[in-house]
């Protein structure tokens, strides 16, 4: 199956500072990537994502970039704000179109805390 | 409506304790899933159910039960937990088939086995 790893576990910056976070993903067939943001007691919320015909794709200050070939991809949030704290999970899964449905399988998470 | 509507929010109950956790969507999705969430850990999957079928079971334990009425409905009938089954138990739907993939999480329900 397949097995997705997340570094950093935590990540630390300063406000208006930029904070990348990398996973790697085993299976050759995942074509759907997801960055999923949750905060404190509250439920994963999709904040961004990439379909294998892609290499980036940005929203604003979010931006993902994926490496087929490697099999890796990053978040990138730039110029950070306290409200970007939170737990971020990175998913893969083989299902974007065709007839098959979400199964994910998510990253370990990473702690950002953004410091005013 | 692009809500998953989870109820309760929280529950408390005992070891033979029997309850329910109920999820409700009205998205047209004909997906949906169990998660379990542990504290800042990812979400584990548990069972997945495809147009009212199940058709993923994560070798949950018997005392975990899903249920769906219907397309819009999914249940989580609960029996003997143990103290180790408390978690954050998360509702999400999505589409099946097109440009599947996205999920919608309900806010889920916290459980405590005591």
């Amino acid at each position: 199956g397949e097995n997705v790893e997340q570094h950093p576990s935590t990540l630390s910056v300063q406000e208006g500072d930029s904070a990348v976070i990398k996973c790697t993903y085993s299976d050759s067939a995942s074509n759907y990537f997801p960055w999923y943001k949750q905060e404190l007691g509250k439920r994963p919320q999709l904040i961004i994502d990439i379909r294998s015909n892609v290499g980036e794709k940005k929203d604003q200050r979010i931006a993902v970039t994926l490496n087929k070939t490697a099999k890796h991809f990053s978040l990138h949030i730039t110029e950070t704000q306290p409200e970007d704290s939170a737990v971020y999970f990175c998913a893969a899964s083989d299902n974007a179109g065709g007839t098959s449905y979400g199964k994910l399988t998510f990253g370990q998470g990473t702690i950002l805390t953004v410091h005013p | 409506d692009t809500e998953v509507t989870q109820t309760p929010k929280h529950l408390v109950m005992g070891m033979t304790n029997k309850k329910s956790l109920k999820c409700e969507q009205h998205m047209g999705h004909r997906a949906m899933y169990w998660y379990k969430q542990k504290a800042k850990k990812p979400p584990e999957l548990m069972f997945v159910y495809s147009y009212e079928k199940l058709s993923i079971n994560e070798s949950v334990p018997s005392r975990f039960s899903p249920e769906c009425p219907n397309s819009s409905l999914l249940n989580l009938h609960l029996h003997a937990l143990q103290p180790e089954d408390s978690a954050l138990y998360l509702c999400a739907s999505s589409q099946v088939g097109g440009l599947a993939g996205e999920l919608f999480f309900g806010e889920g329900s916290r459980l405590t086995v005591l």
